[in-house]
């Protein structure tokens, strides 16, 4: 079975410091890996989407992708009170996702 | 709006009957997918289907069923088989299939509960 494990929470920042958020998948021949936040209740939204090794950037969002070593990470930088949610790990083929991760951003 | 429609957002079950969550979409995508989350838990994936008339089983499939006759309809029954069915369950939808393919749309979500 195809696996999707994300590092254990949950995850508390002090306002203003980087979240560092990681993802390890069993599928070689995943292509496509997605980070979405879930707020409390609500369904998941999409922060990021990455396809190719390296770094993508988006505002305070940084997506990291390394395929030989099978990990995908999220950095949050300044984080803030509203970015507290949990964030979810995604990885194509059949779209399964990590359990997810809780982040706590302290004022 | 182009989106993703689940109804009820709310359902009450007694033990032993059965309930169907309804899913629609009208972005034309090929792929649909639901999926059971429990309280401080991640996303568990039920059942998905890439093309009309055509699914498979998720991780956590037994005490469902789902049907897709249309491209914009994946309905998921809960049958009275799911012994535990009380959970938020999200439908979601992508274009393509596979591989390279674009990001999940998800619907608002429906909360079962069982009294």
């Amino acid at each position: 079975q195809k696996e999707v494990e994300q590092n254990s929470g949950p995850l508390s920042v002090p306002e203003g410091a980087i979240a560092s958020l990681n993802c390890t998948y069993s599928d070689r021949g995943s292509q496509s890996f997605f980070w979405y936040r879930q707020y409390s209740g609500k369904s998941p939204e999409l922060i990021m989407s990455i396809y190719s090794n390296g770094d993508k950037e988006d505002g305070r969002f940084t997506a990291q992708l390394n395929k030989a070593s099978q990990y995908v990470s999220l950095l949050i930088r300044d984080s803030q009170p509203s970015d507290s949610a949990t964030y979810l790990c995604a990885v194509r083929w059949d779209m399964r996702f990590g359990a997810g991760t809780r982040l706590t951003v302290k004022p | 709006d182009g989106g993703i429609t689940q109804s009820p957002k709310y359902l009450f079950r007694k033990e032993g009957q059965n309930v169907t969550l309804s899913c629609e979409q009208n972005l034309n995508h090929d792929a649909m997918y639901w999926y059971r989350q429990d309280p401080g838990q991640g996303l568990r994936l039920i059942y998905y289907s890439q093309i009309v008339n055509d699914f498979q089983k998720g991780d956590i499939a037994e005490g469902y069923s789902v049907s897709r006759e249309k491209k914009e309809s994946f309905p998921l029954t809960v049958t009275s088989a799911q012994k535990n069915p009380t959970a938020f369950y999200l439908c979601a939808s992508t274009s393509g299939q596979g591989g390279n393919s674009g990001e999940l749309f998800f619907g608002e979500g429906s909360r079962l509960t069982v009294l």
